[in-house]
């Protein structure tokens, strides 16, 4: 079984960078196939995919989010990590990492899920 | 704001059927691109309730079914049971701008 775990993150002020790294374990990152996303999800409101990377290396950004975001990959332990710039109190939200897979000719579904972390940006 | 609306909320009492609809456009559900749903209960993490439309992962009961026509999308849950108590997001594929995956703005569904 698959599991995906956040690290944790806390308060932040704006302007700071968010890091957040997700252990994947029960499976492999390298999996052909597999695209590894964060989502995130403002209090009390819906959800946004915030971006991607295949198991390749390969990204890919929600427009609105592009310019301040990174998705890297890190094989050998396992994990992908998010980095955000230039935080405001608009980015405090739960964070979710989760793991796409798809079919040629289908939308990627997101079939495991971390539990969440909660970033907070406050001054 | 989203390109996927959806309902705020509906409610049904125990043992009735209730659905949600996810309403898109010519560059998400219109153009052809699979909707997926999901399931979130208070203080969890989102769970793959349908995908391609109108498939059941495994474990998820058969009260739950989707479909697709045109523009837009539905989920029904039939049998309603207190456990389905719970927010429900549909998912899909936008192709305008640069393209980019979108959830719907979500549906509370109360169980009276």
């Amino acid at each position: 079984q698959l599991q995906l775990q956040e690290s944790d993150s806390g308060l932040l002020k704006p302007s700071q960078t968010l890091t957040l790294t997700c252990t994947v374990s029960g499976g492999s990152i390298s999996s052909g196939g597999s695209f590894w996303n964060w989502i995130r999800q403002p209090p009390g409101k819906g959800l946004e995919w915030i971006g991607y990377i295949s198991h390749s290396g390969s990204t890919y950004y929600t427009p609105s989010l592009k310019s301040r975001v990174t998705i890297s990959l890190d094989k050998s332990k396992s994990q992908f990590s998010l980095k955000l710039n230039s935080v405001t109190a608009a980015d405090t939200a739960m964070y979710y990492c989760a793991r796409a897979i798809s079919t040629i000719g289908t939308v990627p579904k997101f079939d495991y899920w971390g539990q969440g972390t909660l970033a907070s940006v406050s001054s | 704001q989203s390109v996927l609306t959806q309902p705020p909320s509906v409610s049904g009492a125990p043992g009735q059927r209730v659905t949600i609809s996810c309403t898109g456009s010519s560059s998400n559900i219109g153009a052809g691109y699979d909707v997926n749903w999901y399931q979130q209960l208070p203080g969890t993490a989102p769970k793959l309730l349908i995908f391609g439309s109108s498939n059941r992962p495994s474990g998820v009961p058969d009260r739950f079914s989707g479909s697709k026509s045109d523009t837009s999308a539905s989920l029904a849950i039939t049998g309603l049971q207190a456990e389905d108590e719970a927010d429900y997001y549909c998912q899909s594929y936008d192709s305008s701008l640069s393209g980019s995956y979108v959830f719907g703005t979500g549906t509370k569904v109360t169980v009276l």
